[in-house]
């Protein structure tokens, strides 16, 4: 089955620099990666997702690139704000069928004001 | 516009128990997960369901068993509880296979 390894588990930025995530995952059919953002005691919340036919997407200060051949992708965030302080984590599947998703085990990021 | 239910927030169990959760997907939706998080990790696959079929298994042991409703509600029910079931248990719905995934808020389970 697939496996996602997400990188880092914590990371901690100043506001108004970038944060990036990372992710690897292991099953080349896998062709759906979506982020998600949970705030503590909250839901995941959808915040970007990219489909294997385009390399990269974007919503304001949100980015997301994927790699196939290397099998990663990676969330990328300019100017970080306070509010950006959660618990990001990615996932993978495929976009069709039976298949659900794989995620990673997340990332805590910390914006100090 | 409603996005997913969960019911209910917390629940707290002992040990040997039975629980029912209990999931309503966003209206239109015919498809419904259900994960599990345990603290510190990200959700792990359970069940899928589409149109009242079971559509994905995730590796839970027989004690985790699911269905969905006409109206596309869908139960998550778990036997004999053991301290690690202790989680939150997320739903998720979407339109059909493949769409993207919403999440409900989860429900809450000890088990002491």
């Amino acid at each position: 089955g697939e496996n996602v390894e997400q990188h880092p588990s914590t990371l901690s930025v100043q506001e108004g620099d970038s944060a990036v995530i990372k992710c690897t995952y292991s099953d080349s059919a896998s062709n759906y990666f979506p982020w998600y953002k949970q705030e503590l005691g909250k839901r995941p919340q959808l915040i970007i997702d990219i489909r294997s036919n385009v390399g990269e997407k974007k919503d304001q200060r949100i980015a997301v690139t994927l790699n196939k051949t290397a099998k990663h992708f990676s969330l990328h965030i300019t100017e970080t704000q306070p509010e950006d302080s959660a618990v990001y984590f990615c996932a993978a599947g495929l976009n069709s069928g039976y298949s659900t998703l794989t995620f990673g085990k997340g990332t805590m990021l910390l914006v100090s004001p | 516009d409603a996005g997913v239910t969960q019911s209910p927030t917390h629940l707290i169990k002992t040990r040997g128990q039975q629980v029912t959760l209990r999931c309503s997907p966003i209206s239109g939706h015919k498809s419904v997960s259900w994960y599990q998080q345990v603290l510190g990790q990200g959700p792990q696959f359970i069940f899928q369901y589409y149109e009242k079929e079971e559509r994905g298994r995730g590796n839970f042991p027989d004690r985790f068993s699911a269905r969905q409703f006409p109206n596309y509600s869908s139960e998550l029910n778990v036997n004999a509880l053991l301290l690690g079931d202790s989680a939150l248990y997320l739903c998720a719905s979407r339109w059909t296979l493949g769409d993207t995934q919403y999440f409900g808020p989860g429900t809450r389970l000890t088990v002491l």
